[in-house]
């Protein structure tokens, strides 16, 4: 609907797997943004990529591993997770990070459940 | 720094009555502006956003906002509520002459409005 589109919608995973979580953005962009939404809690912004170089990184832990291949693509590869990452994150693309008229468009999100 | 604050985490309000999201913000320059929506298991949509100009910003859905730099405030409105209006709303401001991190969006905390029919 919004030309962003994530993969998988829904992941249930232990402490001790890895999976990656994909986006990909059918807009032209040049940015890519991952966000954590928690529930009652405004987004926390993770990661930048602009122009396929990792701009930003918010203080994330580093069982949280961004993969931007391409300026259409954007990955999350995750590690030995913890219960409190359970969350839905966000995957959002914007023209050019250094433009700051730019509307960021979001992903439909992965819902992310760590046991 | 910049920040954003939605004073009210739940709006109610009755089907065709109008409404009002809050949102005050602080920043050190000019703000941009802007409100996204949060349907249930959905990514955000963009609304509006104020840039510069008329204060009176017109978007989707029939929503509008209006930016007062007297007061900081940027509410969004709606002369007349829909039952499927109901959803998770955000503010969101940049300030533009910041640098670095602090020229990402910073995000309210939510209003979950519910229109009653």
């Amino acid at each position: 609907e919004t030309g962003v589109t994530q993969t998988p919608r829904h992941l249930v995973m232990g402490m001790t797997n890895k999976k990656s979580l994909k986006c990909e953005q059918h807009l032209g962009h040049n940015a890519m943004y991952w966000y954590k939404q928690s529930a009652k809690k405004p987004l926390e912004l993770m990661f930048v990529y602009n122009f396929k170089e990792q701009t930003e990184n918010n203080s994330v832990p580093s069982r949280f591993s961004p993969e931007c291949p391409n300026s259409s693509h954007l990955f999350l590869h995750l590690h030995t997770l913890q219960p409190e990452d359970s969350a839905l994150y966000l995957c959002a693309s914007s023209q050019d990070r250094d433009t700051s008229q730019e509307t960021q468009y979001f992903g439909p999100g992965t819902r992310l459940l760590v046991l | 720094a910049q920040s954003v604050a939605q004073p009210e985490d739940q709006v109610n309000v009755a089907e065709g009555n109008p409404l009002t999201v809050k949102c005050t913000y602080s920043v050190s320059g000019n703000p941009y502006l802007f409100w996204y929506v949060q349907y249930p298991n959905r990514g955000l949509q963009f609304l509006l956003k104020y840039i510069t100009g008329d204060n009176l910003v017109k978007g989707s859905y029939g929503f509008e906002a209006e930016f007062n730099k007297s007061q900081t405030s940027f509410h969004l409105k709606k002369p007349s509520a829909l039952v499927s209006d109901s959803a998770l709303y955000f503010c969101a401001v940049r300030d533009p002459i910041s640098s670095g991190s602090a020229r990402q969006l910073t995000f309210g905390s939510g209003t979950q409005l519910t229109v009653l029919p």
